[in-house]
């Protein structure tokens, strides 16, 4: 089945500093999700990237994705104590439609002040 | 900017009460989810539903689940008789036709199962 995984599984860096997180999973993908949950609350969506796309940048969000190598990375620039959350990535279980999603365990990072 | 909301926040209750989790998913949506998410545990894909009925679920929703769009705005998750292992943060999901399935997340609910 699809899955992704991320790793590291924790990761703590000073502020300012960048975060790269990486994801991997299985099977073949229409696209893939990253989302933030902040501790004991939802999940919010962070980026979205297609199979057909390399990189993909939203503010100090780098996503890219390597399609033959089944894998994703997060990279947050210039962290900030803020961003202290885990990391999910998703993927649909399967290509077509709007399909339920399936998520690794997270990173957890902390950016220490 | 429309958001998914959920109501309560926090449910506590005892073993073999039934429970429903109320969702507002975002208006123009029309694909509605529920997912779960045990302490320290992977967010789980429990059921979807679309145009009125299930779509899919998982084989996590047994029988004592249920999920009913009673109204236009309304999506509701229903456990009949909680266990002690359903205590988990409840996550309610929509998206729309855009065909990318980006789904967005409600807040949560906490059920805590005593």
């Amino acid at each position: 089945s699809q899955q992704g995984e991320e790793d590291p599984q924790a990761l703590s860096i000073q502020e300012g500093e960048n975060a790269t997180m990486n994801c991997s999973y299985k099977t073949s993908i229409n696209n893939l999700q990253w989302y933030r949950q902040n501790s004991g609350r939802g999940l919010v969506h962070l980026i979205l990237i297609r199979s057909n796309e390399r990189e993909k940048h939203s503010g100090r969000l780098r996503v890219t994705l390597d399609t033959s190598k089944k894998s994703s990375s997060l990279l947050i620039t210039a962290s900030r104590a803020a961003d202290t959350a885990s990391y999910f990535c998703a993927t649909a279980i399967r290509n077509s439609g709007n399909t339920p999603l399936v998520f690794g365990k997270g990173t957890r990072l902390s950016v220490i002040a | 900017e429309p958001e998914v909301t959920q109501t309560p926040s926090h449910q506590v209750t005892q073993m073999g009460q039934e429970v429903i989790l109320r969702c507002v998913p975002i208006s123009n949506h029309l694909y509605f989810y529920w997912y779960r998410q045990i302490l320290g545990q992977k967010v789980e894909f429990l059921v979807s539903f679309y145009n009125n009925e299930i779509s899919e679920k998982s084989e996590i929703f047994d029988d004592q689940f249920s999920v009913e769009r009673p109204d236009g705005s309304n999506f509701t998750l229903k456990i009949r008789s909680t266990k002690l292992e359903d205590s988990a943060m409840y996550f309610c999901a929509s998206t729309g036709t855009s065909g990318k399935n980006e789904q967005f997340f409600g807040p949560g609910t906490r059920l805590t199962v005593l």
